[in-house]
């Protein structure tokens, strides 16, 4: 498995401002996923966080709303651009484990509320 | 019909019943399968993968039916703490984009 952590654990945020999340690992992981969950919902996969180039966004999610950067295999950030009510979730970033086969690991999540 | 669904529940079991429910597919070239178990204002967190001969793990116990597009998850002498949110996920194929269940809600009562 991996240690994953997220900053910050929670955040209430005005109407129109952006808010950037920073997830860490503490090894180096193959892949990194971005998902929001909102309230009584499942988890919806926003986007890939690819080391070194775009992320891969799901349908639904674009670059501008979402803008994510990977620096390298340990470490990346998701920002919610722009924010409105809508926004209000929680965020949670996902590693898969080298040689973990297909099993995903998840941060804490960060919980959002915008105003 | 959804890619995944699952009976949202909630189950009110006592506690030391046996509990089951299942997880259903549409892509019958799935490939890989997963339980999740989702405390309230937690992250998910791995309970167990799905193997095609079946997976137990102390008192639970995951079964995949492939003719029947399903995944089932069995929880033995249930405890307060199994109460939980459980999340079945399916990889439908190569591209390894986990496709979540809406999770059933499990309720043990004393």
């Amino acid at each position: 498995s991996a240690v994953i952590s997220q900053k910050p654990s929670r955040d209430i945020c005005q109407r129109g401002t952006s808010l950037t999340i920073q997830c860490q690992v503490d090894s180096q992981v193959t892949m990194m996923f971005w998902y929001r969950q909102q309230p009584g919902q499942s988890l919806t996969l926003i986007a890939t966080a690819n080391q070194g180039s775009e992320a891969t966004y799901e349908s639904g999610f674009v670059i501008d709303k979402f803008p994510i950067s990977r620096p390298n295999l340990t470490f990346s950030t998701l920002t919610v651009s722009n924010m409105s009510p809508e926004d209000s979730s929680i965020y949670l970033c996902s590693v898969e484990v080298l040689g973990a086969g297909d099993e995903q690991y998840f941060g804490p999540g960060t919980r959002l509320t915008v105003t | 019909r959804k890619e995944v669904e699952q009976d949202p529940g909630p189950f009110n079991v006592p506690e030391g019943a046996t509990v089951a429910f299942n997880c259903t597919y549409s892509n019958s070239a799935s490939q890989s399968f997963f339980w999740y178990r989702q405390d309230c204002r937690k992250e998910p967190k791995l309970l167990m993968s799905v193997y095609s001969s079946g997976n137990e793990d102390g008192r639970f116990t995951a079964q995949l039916n492939r003719a029947s597009q399903y995944i089932s998850l069995l929880i033995r002498d249930s405890k307060l703490s199994d109460s939980a949110t459980y999340l079945c996920v399916v990889i439908p194929d190569s591209n390894y984009q986990l496709i979540w269940g809406a999770g059933t809600k499990l309720i043990i009562k004393p």
